[in-house]
């Protein structure tokens, strides 16, 4: 079956520390790949997506992710996180028959 | 201002009496789906449609049923809700299944 998941359920860092959000899939097929990002209170919103060409994708806020075929991985990378960065994230997958898939959420928990 | 919109925002209801949760955006978007975000699972898709006319089944669609008449609107319809059907349900849209999902603000649904 079609599956994504997250390495980590909650993750707690302190300010400016590395962050590296893992993101594994099981489909065989072309994906599209996204990250999404919840702040308490709000909608979900995209952080970066990937669909072809350069595997290192660039988004929102600093952050970037690197797509591995070869280990059907999408990690999600960010240098120096802020305080800001406290939310829940989630990796997703659109399979070639328009499914998406959503991993189960890392929630990530920032301390200044 | 574009943006998805979701009614009810929160709803208490009984079990076996139909409800319907509307979703309406106004980005002439194509792609609409519903999900379900339940604590340690994500977002798990229930149906998607990738236009007027046309939907089909996510991960979870039992007990659940939609249409898609008009472009913009994509509700969700329980028949005979359950308490298992207790959950925070999300709408989204985007110009195809390829592209970014732009969410409304989520409906806090409980089945007694």
């Amino acid at each position: 079956a079609q599956s994504v998941s997250q390495h980590n359920h909650h993750v707690i860092l302190s300010e400016a520390a590395s962050l590296e959000l893992g993101c594994n899939y099981s489909y065989g097929g072309t994906v599209n790949l996204f990250w999404y990002v919840q702040y308490p209170g709000q909608h979900l919103q995209l952080l970066l997506k990937y669909f072809s060409g350069d595997p290192l994708v660039k988004g929102i806020k600093g952050f970037e992710a690197e797509f591995i075929k070869s280990k059907f991985s999408f990690n999600l990378r960010k240098p120096s996180v802020q305080w800001s960065d406290t939310a829940e994230y989630f990796c997703a997958v659109k399979t070639s028959y328009d499914k998406v898939i959503f991993g189960p959420g890392t929630s990530l928990s920032v301390i200044p | 201002e574009a943006q998805v919109t979701q009614n009810p925002r929160y709803l208490i209801t009984v079990t076996g009496k139909k409800l319907t949760v509307t979703c309406s955006q106004n980005m002439n978007h194509e792609y609409m789906s519903w999900y379900r975000q339940d604590p340690g699972l994500g977002l798990r898709q229930i149906y998607y449609s990738m236009n007027v006319e046309v939907t089909d089944k996510g991960d979870v669609p039992e007990g659940y049923k939609v249409s898609r008449k008009e472009k913009r609107n994509f509700p969700l319809i329980l028949e005979s809700p359950s308490p298992n059907q207790t959950s925070l349900y999300f709408c989204a849209s985007s110009s195809s299944g390829t592209d970014t999902q732009y969410f409304g603000p989520g409906t806090r649904l409980t089945v007694l």
